[in-house]
């Protein structure tokens, strides 16, 4: 049992350029999200997903798109990449349903991947 | 959408002293409230959680407190060890979505001993 999985860890773009962050979770977790973690910012949400086929905006979606084919797997694309998205990106994902309780559950982070922009 | 302010930034204790940090959130609607530690370099984790019909709710050196009616929680951590150092965050859910959750700016704890 992985959790989590992002790739790549470490990533350096050149502006304009355009990438795919990668996030695969085996918990079978419905929901699925990411978040950007800039110094004194905390962590911002910028796509979440509560199901295959399922996508929402969060607090910084500009600049990134996502989409949820399948469960497992949630993918964050840079169109077009500038300096302000030199960032830590984090997936996280969480079970949630009867269990839970109302309001979601516990977040299960990756490891994070660090992107510079030049 | 939902804003969650978190208080202070920094906080330096001596071992064994109590730290408390507190998160008020804008939204009244919202129904849950973890609290995660990231350790330097690391992945944040959730260390305790409440929901909204709860007012207390502790686990060993680690309590949250929650008003709902100031809408404000609190983290409190007694007898501190070195190894608490890191940052902690605090997240509400947003009501429009359910289970999205939004988070403080971070306190970074310090524990000298």
């Amino acid at each position: 049992n992985a959790g989590v999985t992002q790739t790549p860890k470490f990533q350096v773009l050149k502006t304009g350029q355009s990438m795919t962050l990668q996030c695969a979770q085996d918990m079978n977790h419905e929901y699925m999200s990411w978040y950007r973690q800039d110094p004194g910012m905390g962590l911002r949400l910028i796509h979440y997903s509560v199901g295959a086929g399922i996508t929402d905006q969060g607090e910084v979606p500009n600049g990134y798109n996502v989409s949820r084919s399948t469960t497992e797997d949630f993918p964050l694309r840079l169109l077009s990449a500038a300096p302000s998205q030199t960032s830590v990106y984090f997936c996280a994902s969480s079970y949630f349903g009867g269990r839970r309780g109302p309001g979601g559950g516990e977040l299960f982070f990756g490891e994070g991947s660090r992107l510079t922009v030049l | 959408g939902e804003n969650v302010e978190q208080h202070p930034s920094t906080l330096s204790v001596q071992e064994g002293d109590s730290a408390v940090i507190k998160c008020t959130y804008s939204d009244s609607a919202s129904n849950y409230f973890p609290w995660y530690k990231q350790e330097l370099g690391k992945r944040p984790q959730l260390i305790i959680d409440i929901r909204s019909n709860v007012g207390e709710k502790k686990d060993q050196r680690i309590a949250v407190t929650l008003n709902k009616t100031a809408k404000h929680f609190s983290l409190h951590i007694t007898e501190t060890q070195p190894e608490d150092s890191a940052v902690y965050f605090c997240a509400a859910s947003a009501s429009n979505s359910g289970y999205a959750l939004n988070f403080g700016k971070g306190t970074s704890l310090l524990v000298t001993p």
